[in-house]
């Protein structure tokens, strides 16, 4: 059965600061690995997605991922955090197909420091 | 931009109560989806909907839920008879269609079953 494992439950960052968040997966096939933040009282909202080609991903917000399958990671960086990146991340894996629901992560607390 | 919504945003009710979640998907997106969260935990998926079906669906969606679209347009979750451990953040999510793409997630709908 596919997994998402997110060890980090909380992470505090000074504004200005790079930032990694960790994610893990398990998954049987070619995984399709995506990341969402949800701002408080938001909705989820696709950060970037991962599906093939160049294991190194753009996102929106400047975000990058890079997924690793030797690893089975798919961690989230930022070089420079702003206060406005204070929110709850989610990773996620799918099988890409539209039956198909995604797996998430438990998420990571994203706190800003000044 | 268009987007997905939800109603009610808040939704309280008393156990063994009939709840019905409504969201409006994407105009022209052909997947939809229900997940949950309860409080502090992962976000689950329940159910997929293509084509009007079912399509895919977890061992939560038991009998007590049921998902239908009744008038082409709203996408309905129902639970028939609420339980505690029913209360919940639920997500609706639709995609377009495809092999491969994303999912557009409402704000969600906060169940307490009291």
């Amino acid at each position: 059965a596919q997994s998402v494992t997110q060890p980090d439950i909380h992470i505090t960052v000074s504004e200005g600061a790079s930032l990694e968040l960790r994610c893990n997966y398990s998954y049987g096939a070619t995984p399709y690995l995506f990341w969402y933040v949800q701002s408080p009282g938001q909705g989820l909202q696709l950060l970037l997605k991962y599906f093939s080609g160049d294991t190194l991903v753009q996102g929106i917000k400047g975000f990058e991922a890079e997924f690793k399958r030797s690893q089975s990671s798919f961690n989230l960086r930022k070089p420079s955090v702003h206060w406005s990146d204070a929110a709850e991340y989610f990773c996620a894996v799918g099988a890409g197909g539209g039956a198909d629901g995604l797996t998430f992560g438990k998420g990571t607390h994203l706190i800003i420091q000044p | 931009e268009p987007e997905v919504t939800q109603t009610p945003s808040h939704q309280v009710t008393q156990m063994g109560q009939e709840v019905i979640l409504r969201c409006v998907p994407i105009s022209n997106h052909l997947y939809f989806y229900w997940y949950r969260q309860i409080l502090g935990q992962k976000v689950e998926f329940l159910v997929s909907f293509y084509n009007n079906e079912i399509s895919e669906k977890s061992e939560i969606f038991d009998d007590q839920f049921s998902v239908e679209r009744p008038d082409g347009s709203n996408f309905t979750l129902k639970i028939r008879s609420t339980k505690l451990e029913d209360s919940a953040m639920y997500f609706c999510a639709t995609m377009s269609g495809g092999a491969i793409n994303e999912q557009f997630f409402g704000p969600g709908t906060r169940l307490t079953v009291l």
